[in-house]
This record gives C-alpha cells, structure tokens and sequence, in this order.
C-alpha cells in the first residue's frame, strides 16, 4: 500500500508545452513538499505546503505552481517548459515540518 | 553555497565488513541531522537521525556519530550487506519546523558479496 505516490512516473514532452505532476499521500500527514533532483543529483526544495497552506517557496520560477486541493495532495503544474526543466521531481511529506519526510518514487521529465 | 556536504561520491565495501559514510556541514545553527537511503528508481528513504544534543545515535546496524567542534557526522553500517548498496543522503533542516531540508550530494555505496 503505497505512502506517497506520485504520477506519471515518466513524462516526456517537447519544450514550450504545460504538463502537471500529481501527488497522493494516504498517511495523514499535514506537511507535503516538492523536490528536484537535478542532473548532478542534488535534491534541492521547491515547495512546502502545510494543511494545504504555502509555507515555502524556494527561487523557483513562477512557471511552477503547486496546488494542494486537500492535505493528502500536492500537485506541481508546470507552465511554458524548458530544457533546464528536465530532472527527477520528488514528492514527500512529513507529519509536521519537523519529523523525517516519507518521499515519492519520482517523476522523471525529460524535455525533447 | 552547499551548506551540507559529502565528498565521497563512492565507497566500496567488502560484506561483512563497516562501511563509514561521511557528512560535513558549514551551518552552525543545524541541530538536528538525517540520512536517508536511495535505490535506483525509487524515492529517498529515511533511515536514521540525531539531535545534536546527542553524539551517538544507534538503531540495528545503522549508527550515526556527530562531532559538533568538527561540524561532521558519520554513518556507521556495521556488518554491511550486499542490500545495503545504495545511495545515501545526509540532511539537516534549515529551520527547525518548517521542513525546509538541505540534502548533501550523496555517496554511492556498494557492498560487494
């Protein structure tokens, strides 16, 4: 029974093109993030939502934006896309912001 | 500017034998630290943590030492096991409730039979 899942597992679209990355949690948490792992595989935050509620939102260029309709999920929709855009986009969430966060498989987004 | 650093990429280790994975950190604020484990495909996994109220955290094989004065932990896996073999993070939270987590960059570990 899957913690944190997260779809598509693999998106692959041409440059200029929107696409969205959903994510569910079944844990109960309040607190969902999202992280990118670039292509010299840092994991940097984007995002942190709290009950629904914006709490961090790191330099990310406003093409990305998050929705959260309920606190079991976190959307990432992306607008407009670029080359720079191709990473692995990881999904987490934690009971509250300070307790370890349970992660996604990811969603690697390659861009043509 | 990485706050949190591993600069092994890579360990090999023999089976039954410890494998050591190191963790530096320039940010004297941290106060609480994180490994996570990485299989190819999948998302990261939390393994162990330590408050920095404490030096040694213990769970199973799994240990993490921290020494505050050199701003460096370790990750003691005493015996490795060939299911060991991944990537391991450490991690510290920029602020203490806001969830905000600095990854380090990783080392692959491998555990050869």
């Amino acid at each position: 029974d899957t913690a944190v899942s997260q779809t598509p597992k693999y998106l692959v679209t041409q440059m200029g093109n929107d696409k969205s990355i959903k994510c569910e949690q079944n844990l109960g948490h309040d607190t969902m993030y999202w992280y990118k792992q670039d292509s010299k595989k840092f994991l940097k935050i984007m995002f942190s939502y709290n009950n629904k509620e914006l709490i961090i939102n790191e330099t990310v260029p406003n093409r990305f934006s998050p929705k959260s309709p309920d606190k079991a999920h976190l959307n990432l929709h992306i607008n407009s896309l670029e080359l720079g855009d191709s990473a692995v986009y990881f999904c987490a969430s934690s009971r509250t912001g300070d307790q370890p966060q349970h992660f996604g498989d990811g969603t690697r987004l390659s861009i043509l | 500017d990485q706050q949190v650093k591993q600069n092994s990429p890579s360990l090999s280790v023999q089976e039954g034998r410890i494998s050591i994975l190191n963790c530096d950190y320039t940010n004297s604020m941290f106060d609480y630290f994180l490994w996570y484990k990485k299989y190819p495909a999948e998302g990261p996994t939390f393994l162990i943590s330590i408050s920095s109220i404490k030096d040694k955290n213990e769970d199973g094989r799994f240990t993490v030492f921290l020494n505050k004065s050199a701003k460096h932990l370790s990750l003691h896996i005493v015996p490795s096991q060939p299911g060991d073999s991944a990537v391991y993070f450490c991690a510290a939270p920029r602020s203490s409730n806001t969830g905000k987590l600095i990854f380090g960059q990783g080392t692959t570990l491998q555990v050869k039979p």
